[in-house]
């Protein structure tokens, strides 16, 4: 298996600008977590589903971000307008049932 | 709003010593518990995951779980130049992360 899948690798983008993140989680498994790494406040869960469902979405920061699993092999975490302060790397990850997360490599996004 | 705490770093520990890592935790019905390690620039990648009281020793790694006192710690023992990395703990079935501890093992 390819492992986690994730795209763009790198975004740079402008302040104001629409951001859309994808994820495509290994192969059978059935949850789907959308993370952000900073140094100031380390990794945090944004929002993760389950069979396609969110389940907890209260890492989310605020009406700019949204996330979406139209299926069990892909997923977006969209982010309108950017702001600078969203700049970090954002991680996916994905696992079947309460077994390990595998993470994937990461995006990491610069607004300007 | 459940939380997951993390002793504080950076830890420095000379080559060959032992590494004690900590982690405390706020829920209670807590089943599922693991240890990443995260290299700079990198994703995070399990090391341990332990479900049950007590110890689990996998090769120069020990993870401990005491559910009634809410802690899991990770032992490296004969730690190693390699080992330097920030270290993360993760609790649960929503998988939160505490803030990571940078261990750096001095040659």
């Amino acid at each position: 298996d390819a492992g986690v899948i994730q795209s763009p690798r790198h975004e740079v983008t402008e302040m104001g600008q629409e951001v859309t993140l994808r994820c495509k989680p290994i192969s059978g498994h059935n949850s789907l977590f959308w993370y952000r790494q900073t140094m100031m406040r380390g990794l945090e869960l944004l929002i993760y589903f389950n069979n396609n469902v969110p389940i907890d979405d209260s890492g989310m920061p605020e009406d700019r971000f949204s996330a979406k699993m139209p299926n069990a092999s892909f997923s977006t975490l969209k982010i309108q307008p950017s702001e600078p302060r969203d700049s970090a790397v954002y991680f996916c990850a994905s696992r079947f049932s309460s077994h390990e997360q595998f993470f994937g490599p990461g995006t990491r996004l610069t607004v300007l | 709003q459940k939380e997951v705490e993390q002793n504080s770093g950076p830890l420095s520990v000379p080559e060959g010593a032992i590494a004690s890592l900590n982690c405390t935790y706020s829920d209670r019905v807590s089943q599922s518990f693991f240890w990443y390690r995260q290299y700079s620039g990198k994703s995070p990648e399990l090391i341990m995951s332990i479900y049950s009281n007590g110890d689990k020793e996998d090769g120069r790694f020990t993870a401990q779980l005491n559910k009634a006192s809410q802690y899991v710690s990770l032992l490296i023992r004969d730690s190693q130049p390699s080992d330097s990395a920030t270290y993360l703990c993760a609790v649960t079935n929503d998988m939160r992360f505490g803030a990571g501890t940078r261990l750096t093992v001095k040659p």
